[in-house]
C-alpha cells in the first residue's frame, strides 16, 4: 500500500496563477485533511472532509478551496495563488473508527512569487 | 477544543528518559489526548493515545494524571534519531478535526 500520496511534491507559482494539490489514499479512510505548515510553525488545518462529497472549513480556510468527489482523493485548490499561501502543504487520512491516527503524506511545498 | 500548552524546546543526551509535559487545563470530559513526532521536511507520525493514567506502546509511555489537565509523554532511552518536533493534541475523537499547537523541539546530543 502507499499510503497517502501527494502531488506535486514541490511547485512554484506567480502571483494570481492557479493550482490543485491532489491528495490520494488507498487505505479506505472516511476522513481527509489538509494542513499548511509555515517555517518553525505547527500545522494549521485548512479544510477537511468526513466522507465522499462532504467538506468544512478549519481554521485558516480563506483563500482555498477544497473537494472530495471520490472516497480516496481530497484535492485542494488556489484559483488565485498570493506569496502569504507560500507554504508546505499536507494531506491526511483517518478511518472513521479510529480515534486518532492520522495518517500524512510527505508533504507539498509550495512558493508563491 | 482545548487549548495545549508545551515547552518549545527540550534539549537531551543520548541514552536518557525523556519527558516531555503538555497542559491542557480546559480539556473536556470526552477528549481524548494524543502525541505525534514530526521530522524535518516529512509530515507527522502517530507516537500514542490515551484517555486516563497511563498507555505504553513500543514506542513510548503517556502518563495521565487523574485530573486529566496535563499529560506526559516518555521516551526511554533516547538516540539521536529522536531529534524531532512533538506534538500534543487534545480532542474529541467524534468532532473530527485535530489541531496542531507549536509542538516541543526535542534535541538529542551525543
Amino acid at each position: 500500500n502507499a499510503g497517502v500520496t501527494q502531488t506535486p511534491k514541490f511547485r512554484v507559482l506567480k502571483t494570481g496563477q492557479s493550482m490543485t494539490l491532489l491528495c490520494a489514499q488507498d487505505m479506505n479512510h472516511e476522513y481527509m485533511y489538509w494542513y499548511r505548515q509555515d517555517p518553525g510553525m505547527g500545522l494549521r488545518l485548512i479544510h477537511y472532509s468526513v466522507g465522499e462529497g462532504t467538506t468544512a472549513k478549519g481554521e485558516v480556510p480563506d483563500g482555498y478551496n477544497v473537494s472530495r468527489l471520490k472516497k480516496q482523493n481530497f484535492l485542494l485548490g488556489l484559483e488565485s495563488a498570493a506569496p502569504s499561501q507560500t507554504s508546505v502543504y499536507f494531506c491526511a487520512s483517518r478511518h472513521q473508527k479510529n480515534t486518532g491516527e492520522l495518517f500524512f503524506g510527505e508533504g507539498s511545498r509550495l512558493t508563491v512569487l | 477544543l482545548a487549548k495545549t500548552t508545551q515547552p518549545i524546546s527540550m534539549d537531551s543526551y543520548e541514552g536518557q528518559e525523556v519527558n516531555i509535559t503538555c497542559s491542557h487545563n480546559n480539556i473536556a470530559t470526552n477528549d481524548y489526548i494524543t502525541w505525534y513526532q514530526q521530522f524535518p521536511s516529512q509530515g507527522p507520525r502517530f507516537i500514542i493515545q490515551g484517555y486516563k493514567t497511563k498507555v505504553t506502546n513500543e514506542v513510548a509511555s503517556l502518563f495521565i494524571p487523574a485530573d486529566r489537565k496535563s499529560s506526559t509523554l516518555s521516551l526511554p532511552r533516547v538516540s539521536l534519531s529522536d531529534t524531532a518536533v512533538y506534538y500534543c493534541l487534545v480532542g474529541d475523537m467524534n468532532f473530527n478535526k485535530f489541531y496542531f499547537g507549536s509542538g516541543t523541539k526535542l534535541n538529542v546530543k551525543p
